[in-house]
């Protein structure tokens, strides 16, 4: 069974740093392009980040771009999501999902963590 | 970049079909596929249909998805609705940059 676990999640001060970890299990997670995407209290989703299987191609969202880093450890089965300058704008639920090989869609998505970006 | 359009709330009775409209505002829907999603309160979301109209496994077949080039826009159609279709769900596109678009949202309503 496919597993996304999310974690690392919780209140972090305007400018204040935070690392996602998403745990992966039940498939070979190192054939998989893996993403990130928010959800803002009450608001719709948005795309946050990918990285592609080998970690050779890495996208972001303008939002991000500059202040958030995507990475994966496959050995550890695991995606990362290191935000830096945090803004309360960035206060979401975050989700990592699971990429269909060669789609740029998703089929598995996690519980997602909850971020919180207040003084 | 485009932005992907969708209605803010339809609804309809139990045993009816809906259909939702996912319209693209700058370039050819028929560019890249697209994916709906379903998400009920409180729940991570789900997949119910990808590339255009194709159903996961477990998805019954009273979803399905359609893109129309004349209309720009991509359907997601629900047939004998059960109350258990009540949720939000989103379209999702991306663009030559691989930057992923999701439409803005839409809630049925099953009454």
């Amino acid at each position: 069974e496919v597993q996304l676990v999310e974690s690392g999640g919780g209140l972090v001060k305007p400018g204040g740093s935070l690392r996602l970890s998403c745990a992966a299990s039940g498939f070979t997670f190192s054939t998989y392009s893996m993403n990130w995407v928010r959800q803002a209290p009450g608001k719709g989703l948005e795309w946050v980040s990918s990285i592609t299987s080998r970690s050779d191609y890495i996208y972001y969202a303008d939002s991000v771009k500059g202040r958030f880093t995507i990475s994966r450890d496959n050995a550890r089965n695991s995606l990362y999501l290191q935000m830096n300058s945090l803004r309360a704008e960035d206060t979401a639920v975050y989700y990592c999902a699971r990429e269909i090989h060669s789609t740029v869609s998703f089929d598995y998505w996690g519980q997602g963590t909850l971020v919180t970006v207040s003084s | 970049n485009f932005m992907l359009t969708q209605p803010h709330s339809v609804s309809e009775s139990p045993g009816k079909t809906v259909t939702i409209s996912c319209t693209r505002s700058s370039g050819s829907i028929a560019s890249n596929h697209v994916q709906w999603y379903q998400q009920r309160p409180g729940s991570a979301p789900t997949t119910v249909i990808y590339e255009d109209n194709q159903r996961p496994s477990g998805v019954p077949d009273r979803f399905s998805g359609s893109i129309d080039s004349s209309s720009n826009s991509a359907s997601l159609t629900i047939s004998g609705l059960k109350t258990e279709d009540e949720a939000d769900y989103y379209c999702q596109s991306h663009d030559s940059s691989n930057q992923v678009v999701f439409g803005g949202g839409t809630k049925l309503t099953v009454l």
